[in-house]
């Protein structure tokens, strides 16, 4: 069975600009939630989405937001890129209700600059 | 506030001595612990999890961790390190709020084995 997938693995952007990540994750699982991973901060939860709902949001800016579709692969979107966004941007799946286990893809790595 | 704390963010061990990586939790109610492991310009990795049952909780690789109700605490073990071990170690706790997953991390330790 494939893992979670994450693309792209690496990306740079200037300030400004907006990004989108994608996430696809293990066969069968509906659920999806986003981690930002950086030094200071350590690893903070973004948001998590199950059937296409968002269920819990963390305390972030609302540039940060995203989206699950129908197939369960969730994108997501940072408009108005700030250097503090620089990050490795971890998504993860689980079964969903009742599942209590999470399974992290490889990342992406975003530079703003 | 429900939290984790890994108090330490460096721990040294020779090849072939046993290793602790240590983990204290504050949570309400009962707690859903879990450790990963993470290599680097790499994702998280899952070892292990406490849900309920034994205390003692085997994982991959060999490792192994005891949940301590009384001292809420969660450590993270294996008798004999290999130089492989070397990675970063976070410790979690699974807030479930409803049918929620959010995971709360500790801030990490990183795990040095010496040949």
């Amino acid at each position: 069975k494939a893992g979670v997938t994450q693309t792209p693995r690496y990306l740079i952007k200037t300030r400004g600009q907006q990004v989108t990540l994608s996430c696809s994750p293990i066969s069968g699982h509906r659920s999806v939630s986003w981690y930002q991973q950086t030094p200071g901060q350590g690893l903070q939860f973004l948001f998590e989405y199950f059937s296409e709902t968002q269920r819990n949001k963390g305390n972030f800016p609302g540039r940060f937001s995203g989206r699950q579709f129908s197939n369960s692969r969730s994108e997501m979107n940072v408009s108005t890129l700030e250097l503090g966004d620089s990050a490795l941007y971890l998504c993860a799946s689980s079964g969903g209700s009742g599942e209590r286990l999470l399974f992290f893809g490889s990342g992406t790595q975003l530079s703003v600059l | 506030a429900q939290s984790v704390a890994q108090p330490e963010d460096q721990v040294n061990v020779a090849e072939g001595n046993p290793l602790t990586v240590k983990c204290t939790y504050s949570v309400s109610g009962n707690p859903y612990l879990f450790w990963y492991v993470q290599y680097p310009n790499r994702g998280l990795q899952f070892l292990l999890k406490y849900i309920t049952g034994d205390n003692l909780v085997k994982g991959s690789y060999g490792f192994e961790a005891e949940f301590n109700k009384s001292q809420t605490s969660f450590h993270l073990k294996k008798p004999s390190a290999l130089v492989s071990d070397s990675a970063l170690y976070f410790c979690a706790v699974l807030i479930t709020g409803g049918a929620t997953n959010k995971l709360i991390f500790g801030t990490g330790t990183l795990l040095a084995v010496q040949p």
